[in-house]
């Protein structure tokens, strides 16, 4: 079965870095793009960036434009958030989610699996 | 990149029917049939329930349904069970490539 497990999250101060890393197996990583999806404390989701199947191309929200960067190890069946600049209303519990279309040129437009999430904590 | 609309709180009795809303614009949900639905247990991974507007994925009861019309989606939830007590999000692709949530809705079985 389709499992995405996320680590790395933690304790950062603002200004400071922190890398995500997301584990897929169940299914044939390096043929789905995935994405990472946040959700700060008391907060809805948040779409955060999206990486296509070869890693080729990435889309990210405005609101992490320039700070985030998206990428991916496909011989590690791994995918990666690497988190700069973080802010204190970056503090949230980040997912990993799986698109559900094969060899897609970009998203599907949903997410057909997630992880249970890891928890960023930006504060001094 | 707006957040969709969705009411902050919906309540039914079980046996009940609830509609949860999702207003977006042209740009987004009135743009592209490529609305989906999350059902999210706090503490879990959220759970895929609708996608493309009305489809539901295989293993998701029937008592869920989508719908929508201009820029507005809807979420129906037929035939209430306290196991449906959730927090319930609609997404939508918004273009280039971007993706967009609605602020969520707390549902409550009475």
């Amino acid at each position: 079965q389709v499992q995405l497990v996320e680590s790395g999250g933690g304790v950062v101060q603002p200004g400071g870095s922190l890398r995500l890393s997301c584990a897929a197996s169940g299914f044939t990583f390096s043929r789905h793009g995935m994405h990472w999806v946040r959700q700060a404390p008391g907060k809805g989701l948040e779409w955060l960036a999206f990486i296509r199947y070869d890693g080729s191309t990435e889309y990210y929200a405005d609101s992490v434009k320039g700070r985030f960067i998206i990428s991916r190890d496909n011989s590690k069946n791994t995918q990666y958030l690497q988190m700069t600049s973080l802010r204190t209303e970056d503090a949230a519990v980040y997912y990993c989610a799986k698109d559900p279309r094969p060899l897609s040129s970009t998203t599907s437009g949903w997410f057909d699996y997630w992880g249970q999430g890891t928890l960023v904590t930006v504060s001094s | 990149q707006s957040v969709l609309t969705q009411p902050a709180s919906v309540s039914g009795s079980p046996g009940q029917s609830i509609t949860i809303s999702c207003t977006g614009t042209s740009s987004d949900v009135g743009n592209y049939n490529l609305v989906s639905w999350y059902q999210h247990h706090p503490g879990k991974a959220p759970k895929l329930i609708i996608y493309q507007g009305s489809m539901r994925p295989s293993g998701v009861s029937n008592r869920f349904s989508g719908s929508k019309s201009g820029n507005t989606a809807s979420l129906t939830l037929s035939g209430l069970q306290a196991e449906d007590e959730a927090d319930y999000y609609c997404c939508s692709y918004a273009g280039s490539g971007t993706l967009v949530f609605g602020g969520g809705t707390k549902l409550t079985v009475l």
